[in-house]
């Protein structure tokens, strides 16, 4: 069974562009969640969504979005970048999001600003 | 709302020697807890989790962990360190209820370094 595919894996953008990661979650699993992985701030839950809607959000900027297909797969796009948004950012896939459940992650992708 | 403290941004064990990895948390309500791993360049992957049915929880990789409410702590160890038990800690903890889909609040996490 594959794992959760993350693409791309790593990009370099500068200020003031903006950014589409895609994420492929487990076979089966319609939620998908989304997180930023800084040294400074650690992990912080971005959203989730599940069924192509956005049900679970955390507390960043409207520059950060995300969609969900039909086939379960996400992407997340950040707007008007600042350096500050360079990090890992992870997603998660699981059967259905609830609390109990385990996430899946993938390796992430490596977003560096200049 | 619900947080995490992983004490020790750093630990460094011997080979062999017991690891303990310390985690408390805060929460209202009874929560869900969890411990991850982050090998370099790669995701996170569960080593265990408590979800309220026995306190003494055994993960992977000879890992386990116990919950005990009145300390509200869940200490991750593991009796013998391995070479290849190198890596990063994530302690996290989410909450019943819908503001919870998908969304674990994790610790600052906690580097393993093991000396041959």
């Amino acid at each position: 069974k594959a794992g959760v595919t993350q693409t791309p894996r790593y990009l370099i953008k500068t200020r003031g562009q903006q950014v589409t990661l895609s994420c492929s979650p487990i076979s089966g699993h319609r939620s998908v969640s989304w997180y930023q992985q800084t040294p400074g701030q650690g992990l912080q839950f971005l959203f989730e969504y599940f069924s192509e809607t956005q049900r679970n959000k955390g507390n960043f900027p409207g520059r950060f979005s995300g969609r969900q297909f039909s086939n379960s797969r996400s992407e997340m796009n950040v707007s008007t970048l600042e350096l500050g948004d360079s990090a890992l950012y992870l997603c998660a896939s699981t059967l259905t999001g609830g609390p109990e459940g385990e996430l899946f992650f993938g390796e992430g992708s490596r977003l560096t600003v200049l | 709302a619900q947080s995490v403290t992983q004490l020790g941004s750093h630990v460094s064990v011997s080979e062999g020697a017991l690891v303990l990895l310390r985690c408390n948390y805060s929460s209202s309500v009874p929560p869900y807890l969890f411990w991850y791993v982050q090998y370099p360049n790669q995701g996170l992957q569960l080593l265990l989790k408590y979800t309220s049915a026995a306190t003494l929880v055994k993960g992977i990789n000879g890992f386990e962990a116990e919950f005990k409410k009145s300390e509200t702590s869940f200490h991750l160890t593991k009796p013998s360190a391995h070479m290849s038990d190198a890596a990063e800690y994530f302690c996290a903890v989410s909450l019943a209820g819908g503001t919870s889909y998908g969304k674990l609040t994790f610790g600052q996490g906690t580097i393993l370094t093991v000396h041959p």
